[in-house]
């Protein structure tokens, strides 16, 4: 089975400031990624996805996130925050070939006005 | 909106009672999947089907668990002698047959056994 890490359970932050969330998975294989966001009381919302090609992938609401094969990392970005971006945040993996989904603990993002 | 809608949003139940989910998926999506969360947690995966098929099912899912996808359309998540353990968020999801595919899920429904 794979696993995925997030290393940061919380992260606050200033409105306006940058903000990285972390995200490592343990796999031996090929894997697409996956970032998804949850507002309170609500499903999740894919923010962005890595299938191939170019290493630094763009999502909504001005994410962007970037694969590192040798380090089995997808890192979460985003150069300047919203209050609105207050919420939580999940790593996922899928293995190619494969429909089964691992998602990694979560980050709670929380911007401080 | 995804288009996965589910079925009650909210469920406060006595400890004992059975409760049924019901999840809706989009219509040209064969692949469904039940999660459950809870607080401070990732969805953690519950069982999935490949159209009508259940083809896996977590070791989570006990046998007071059961789910159903008549004719590969909605899907139905029953949970017998609830405890108050079983109170989380259960989670609805589904792709299509794309195998790069990502999941698109449901609103949720929270259940709350006392």
């Amino acid at each position: 089975a794979q696993s995925v890490t997030q290393l940061d359970s919380q992260v606050p932050v200033f409105e306006e400031a940058p903000v990285e969330l972390r995200c490592n998975y343990s796999s031996s294989v090929s894997v697409y990624l996956f970032w998804y966001v949850q507002y309170p009381n609500q499903g999740l919302q894919l923010l962005l996805k890595y299938l191939s090609g170019s290493t630094l992938v763009k999502g909504i609401n001005g994410f962007e996130a970037e694969f590192n094969k040798s380090q089995t990392s997808f890192h979460l970005r985003k150069p300047s925050v919203h209050i609105s971006d207050t919420a939580e945040y999940f790593c996922a993996v899928r293995v190619k070939q494969s429909n089964q989904f691992y998602f990694g603990t979560g980050t709670s993002l929380t911007v401080i006005p | 909106d995804t288009g996965v809608s589910q079925d009650p949003r909210h469920k406060i139940t006595k400890r004992g009672q059975n409760v049924t989910f019901r999840c809706d998926p989009i219509s040209e999506h064969n692949r469904l999947y039940w999660y459950r969360q809870t607080l401070g947690q990732g969805p953690e995966f519950l069982t999935y089907f490949q159209n009508e098929a259940q083809l896996e099912k977590s070791r989570l899912l006990s046998d007071r668990f059961s789910a159903e996808r008549p004719k590969g359309s909605f899907s139905t998540l029953e949970i017998q002698r609830t405890e108050q353990g079983d109170s989380a968020m259960y989670l609805c999801a589904t792709t299509g047959p794309r195998s790069s595919g990502e999941l698109f899920f449901g609103e949720g429904s929270r259940l709350t056994v006392l």
